[in-house]
């Protein structure tokens, strides 16, 4: 099956500091999306980002399709930015909605 | 609206009891999910129903009984557990079907213990 690396695996941050989360995915995607979960447990939805570029507040997304990567930016980050990113994609050879999730990227944001 | 509910929020359960998780929408999404998380680890998709019929099954043991009795409503229902089933299960919806192109909208998710 498709696999899904997301890098860092743990990130530490000033409040106010800017990062950018990667995921790299192994075949063609037509479903990839942008989750924050927080430590309540719910996956909020960041992006709907197969391709292209998008930003809501002070994140924004790109997806480089042809080159199987991802990469969500944080700018002025804020302490509740803390929690895990996760990265989720459906392979175009998928039969339905299977999204398969990165391993995540653990953000603490500390003030 | 992009509401999914899960109730309980936390759920205790002995080996030997039953229990449902219960999940709603009402947004018209016509494709609802089971996934299970496991602490830290990503989710993972246990079944998929579209139009109210179960179209992906994965390899799941059948002391998970998924159940989906109307469009808006999504069951789970839990029999003669292990321990190893302790997870955060989380439901999920898209709409207006199960393609792989529909956005994905997770609910809060419903803590269970087994002991």
């Amino acid at each position: 099956g498709i696999q899904v690396e997301q890098s860092p695996p743990d990130l530490i941050l000033q409040e106010g500091a800017n990062s950018t989360l990667r995921c790299n995915f192994s075949d063609s995607v037509n479903n990839l999306q942008w989750f924050h979960q927080n430590p309540w447990g719910q996956l909020i939805n960041l992006f709907y980002i197969p391709s292209g570029t998008k930003q809501n507040g002070r994140l924004s997304a790109t997806t480089v399709a042809t080159e199987r990567y991802s990469l969500l930016y944080i700018s002025s980050s804020q302490t509740t930015d803390s929690g895990v990113y996760f990265c989720a994609v459906v392979p175009i050879k998928a039969a339905g909605n299977k999204l398969t999730f990165g391993g995540g990227t653990r953000v603490l944001v500390k003030p | 609206d992009t509401e999914v509910t899960q109730t309980p929020k936390h759920l205790v359960m002995g080996m030997t009891n039953k229990k449902s998780l219960k999940c709603e929408q009402h947004m018209g999404h016509r494709a609802m999910y089971w996934y299970k998380q496991k602490a830290k680890k990503p989710p993972e998709l246990m079944f998929v129903y579209s139009y109210e019929k179960l179209s992906i099954n994965e390899s799941v043991p059948s002391r998970f009984s998924p159940e989906c009795p109307n469009s808006s409503l999504l069951n789970l229902h839990l029999h003669a557990l292990q321990p190893e089933d302790s997870a955060l299960y989380l439901c999920a919806s898209s709409h207006p079907r199960e393609t792989s192109t529909d956005t994905q909208y997770f609910g809060p998710g419903t803590r269970l213990t087994v002991l």
